[in-house]
C-alpha cells in the first residue's frame, strides 16, 4: 500500500484553466511539501506545511496556492495555468521528530499545460 | 547558505564496472545528507542517508557513500553496476531550520 498518494497521476490542461493536485498520506507525518521537477533543475520547493495551521512559501510559489485540509491531506492549486508550469509535481512528507528531515515522496503528477 | 552540486549531469558505465556519482555540498550547519534514486516514470526512493553517525554509509542495492567533511563531499559508489541501476540520482542536503536542498541530478546509464 502506498504511504503517500497523489491524484491525478497525469493531467493535460489548457492555459488559463484552474487545476488542483491532491496529496494524501497514511504515514501520520505532520509535515508536507510540494515540489516541482524540471529536467536539469532537480526538485524545487513550492510550498510546505509543518502542521494544519502552518503554511509557508518555498522558493517558487508564484502562480501556486495550497490548502492543508487535514493532517493527511495537502492540495496544490494552479489558479490560472500557464505553459511554463508544465512539470512533474511531487508531494512529500516528513515527521517533525526526525531531526534530519528525511522526506518520503509520492509517485508524482505529470502536468502538461497547453 | 546551503547548496548542493552534483558534478556530472550524465554518467555512463558498463555493466559490472564501478559506479561513482559525485556530490559536493555547502552548509552553515552540520548537515544531514541523502541520496535518492528515481527510476523512469517513478517517484523518489531513498538510497541512503548520513546523519552524523558513521561517515561511511551503506544503502540499498549495494550502494554506499562516504561523508568527507574536509572535502565537503558525499560521493555515491557501487562496486559493480547492474542494468537495473540505470536511473537518475539526486544528492540532497538538510541543514539549519529543516531546510532541504536538492542537487540537479545525475543520470546514470548502464551499458550492457
Amino acid at each position: 500500500d502506498a504511504d503517500v498518494t497523489q491524484t491525478p497521476r497525469n493531467r493535460i490542461t489548457k492555459t488559463g484553466k484552474r487545476i488542483m493536485l491532491e496529496c494524501s498520506q497514511t504515514k501520520g507525518h505532520d509535515r508536507m511539501y510540494w515540489y516541482r521537477q524540471d529536467p536539469g533543475l532537480g526538485l524545487r520547493l513550492i510550498y510546505y506545511s509543518f502542521d494544519v495551521k502552518d503554511i509557508n512559501k518555498g522558493e517558487i510559489s508564484d502562480g501556486y496556492s495550497v490548502s492543508r485540509q487535514a493532517q493527511a491531506k495537502f492540495s496544490l492549486s494552479l489558479e490560472s495555468a500557464i505553459p511554463n508550469q508544465t512539470a512533474l509535481y511531487f508531494c512529500a512528507t516528513s515527521d517533525r521528530s526526525n531531526s534530519y528531515n528525511e522526506q518520503f515522496f509520492g509517485p508524482g503528477t505529470r502536468l502538461t499545460v497547453l | 547558505a546551503q547548496s548542493v552540486t552534483q558534478l556530472d549531469s550524465h554518467v555512463s558505465v558498463s555493466e559490472g564496472t564501478p559506479v561513482l556519482l559525485r556530490c559536493n555540498y555547502s552548509s552553515s550547519y552540520s548537515p544531514s545528507l541523502f541520496w535518492y534514486v528515481q527510476h523512469p516514470n517513478k517517484g523518489l526512493q531513498l538510497l541512503l542517508k548520513y546523519t552524523s553517525a558513521a561517515t561511511l554509509v551503506k544503502g540499498i542495492n549495494g550502494f554506499e557513500a562516504e561523508f568527507k567533511k574536509s572535502e565537503t563531499s558525499f560521493h555515491l559508489t557501487k562496486p559493480s553496476a547492474h542494468m537495473s541501476d540505470a536511473a537518475e540520482y539526486f544528492c540532497v542536503v538538510s541543514g539549519g531550520y529543516q531546510k532541504v536542498t536538492f542537487g540537479t541530478g545525475t543520470k546514470l546509464q548502464v551499458i550492457p
